[in-house]
Formats: C-alpha cells, structure tokens, sequence
C-alpha cells in the first residue's frame, strides 16, 4: 500500500497570506490528524477528521481549520499568516481513530516571512 | 488539560552505552505509543502499550508501561548509530481520543 502523502512539501509564504495544505491517506484509513511540529513545541495536535467529520480540536486559534472529503483526502488551512506559524505541518492517518496507531507523511515545511 | 511530560530533552551517548527515556502523563492513560523520528524525518510507529504493567521488548528495545497507567519508559540497551533519533511517547484516549504527545528525547549516538 502507497503511504501517506503530503503536498506541497515546501512552502514559503508572507505574512498576513493564507495557505492550504493537502494530506492523502493510506488507502482504507478514514481517520486522518494534523499536527503542527515546531522545534520549541513538539508535536502539536491541530484537529482529526474521521468520514468527514472533525471528530477532536487541540488548542489552536480559529485561523486553522481543515475538512475531509469523501475519499477520505484532507486538507488544512491556515489564514492570515503569522511568523509564529513556521513549522512542519505533519498528517497521519489511522484505519481506527486517532488515538490508535498512527502513519505519519512527510510533511509540508511552512516558512513565514 | 492533559499534559505528557518526557525526560531528557537531548542525550549524548558513546555507541554501545544504554540509553532511557522518561514519560509522564498528568492522568491515567488509556494506551500510550512510542515514535522515533529519524533526523529530517518524520515520526515512525514503534509500539503501543495498553495494560497496566505491562513490558514488551523488541531487539534491544524495552517499552514498559507503570502500574498506574501514568508513565511510561523506552530503554535501549548497547545503542547504535542507528538508534539516532528522536523518541515521542504519546498518551492516548483519555481526551476525546486524541494523542497527546510528549517534547521528545533527541538522542545522538557518538561510534
């Protein structure tokens, strides 16, 4: 089975910009989470979607959203860019939910300026 | 809210010395996991423990999961420059059942 997939992989943006990140699950895992990875914070839980639905939220502000679509594909989106948001943007699906074991992407490396 | 907390932060060590990691949740834990994140990387699945107690060994790796289901261990014996990562313990399914992960241990191993 294909992994989990990421794109773009990098990407630079200014402030006040916006961004949509998308996340290709592997095939049949209908649970797919976001986490922003920053070397200060570690992995942080941004939200987790399961057949469609945001099934849990972590504490980040109203300017990160995301859905799902049928196929299970997700996407992030992050508007009115701060510096502070410059991270690795991590997706991981799951064939059970998201506290269970979860396969990671590569990631998309978000720069600010 | 819930918190995991883990121990070192970074640890030096000559190729063939052991190695340990510490993870402590501020609550009981439904199941806790353990990644490794090779540098440049992304996080690889290593391991779940569910039970109280319980101790699962792969290789020269150890996991074990404390009594009251609020801590955890990953003990590496005789390291390689394999090894050389960064370890996440995650705590699981006591908060809407998402993963709550712990800052990680950078472990960097010198031949």
């Amino acid at each position: 089975k294909a992994g989990v997939t990421q794109t773009p992989r990098y990407l630079i943006k200014t402030r006040g910009q916006q961004v949509t990140l998308s996340c290709s699950p592997i095939s049949g895992h209908r649970s797919v989470s976001w986490y922003q990875q920053t070397p200060g914070q570690g992995l942080q839980f941004l939200f987790e979607y399961f057949s469609e639905t945001q099934r849990n939220k972590g504490n980040f502000p109203g300017r990160f959203s995301g859905r799902q679509f049928s196929n299970s594909r997700s996407e992030m989106n992050v508007s009115t860019l701060e510096l502070g948001d410059s991270a690795l943007y991590l997706c991981a699906s799951s064939n059970r939910g998201g506290y269970n074991e979860q396969f990671f992407g590569p990631g998309t490396r978000l720069t600010v300026l | 809210g819930q918190q995991v907390m883990q121990i070192p932060q970074y640890q030096h060590v000559q190729e063939g010395e052991d190695f340990t990691t510490y993870c402590n949740s501020s609550t009981t834990l439904s199941n806790i996991q353990w990644y490794k994140q090779r540098p440049g990387g992304h996080p690889v699945f290593l391991i779940q423990l569910v039970k109280s107690g319980e101790v699962k060994k792969q290789k020269r790796l150890t996991f074990q999961f404390g009594e009251a289901k609020k801590n955890s261990s990953l003990h590496i014996t005789a390291t390689q420059t394999t090894d050389v990562g960064t370890y996440f313990c995650a705590g699981g399914g006591n908060q809407g059942g998402k993963l709550i992960f712990g800052q990680g241990t950078e472990l960097s191993v010198k031949p």
